[in-house]
């Protein structure tokens, strides 16, 4: 089955950009039946999509995040990417990739999910 | 953004209790509503969809209903491994959107 791992940099500084790999195995990242996508977690508050990206490259972002957001994918590592850009200490999170289904009633829900990457912003 | 409303925020309960969670969205979204269970410093899982789907091996002590604006989550016959945070999620319209969470502690 589907499984994802969130890799990247525990600790970032403000106003530098997070960047982020989740590494899908089980599963294609080409595949025309999944979307792949970001979602975070600040420490004891809850979830918040950041995110989406199709196998066509076409991407979904929450608007409230929009203009820092990129997400990218490589399909010959089977790996998609976040970026966030011109960090505060308010993207201080744990983000999760997860995999939602394209199509059927099922579109936008989440599972599963990676072990989460704990992303700390700090000087 | 669809507002999504969970109540109560918490809640202690004993072991065997029966045991609902209310989320509300601000406008209607059908029956596109999911459930997720989350455990400290784990992921959230994904227990329901579609309103009322029970997800595959997820137990059926766990169960929901709803459509329109108002929805539940119930668990019948709390167990131990069942102490954890419940967050309800609209999949109705981008962006997706999630509840604050409802914190099921041990009374």
């Amino acid at each position: 089955q589907l499984q994802l791992q969130e890799s990247g940099p525990g600790l970032v500084k403000p106003s530098e950009t997070l960047s982020l790999t989740c590494t899908v195995s089980g599963g294609f990242i080409s595949s025309t039946s999944y979307y792949w996508g970001w979602i975070r977690q600040p420490p004891g508050k809850g979830l918040e999509w950041i995110g989406s990206i199709y196998y066509s490259g076409s991407t979904y972002y929450n608007p409230s995040l929009k203009s820092r957001v990129t997400i990218s994918a490589d399909t010959s590592k089977n790996h998609f990417s976040l970026k966030l850009s011109s960090l505060t200490a308010a993207d201080t999170a744990v983000y999760y990739c997860a995999t939602s289904p394209a199509a059927g009633i099922a579109t936008g829900t989440f599972d599963p999910w990676g072990q989460g990457a704990l992303v700390t912003v700090s000087s | 953004d669809i507002q999504m409303t969970q109540s109560p925020s918490s809640l202690s309960a004993s072991v065997g209790d029966r045991v609902t969670v209310t989320c509300r969205a601000s406008q209607s979204i059908s029956n596109y509503l999911s459930w997720y269970q989350q455990k400290p410093g784990r992921a959230p899982k994904l227990l329901i969809y579609s309103a009322s789907t029970l997800q595959s091996r997820v137990p059926s002590r766990f169960s929901a209903s709803g459509s329109g604006t108002d929805f539940t989550l119930t668990i019948t016959s709390l167990q131990p491994e069942d102490f954890a945070s419940y967050y309800c999620q609209q999949s109705y319209t981008a962006p997706w959107t999630f509840g604050q969470g409802t914190k099921v502690e041990i009374k």
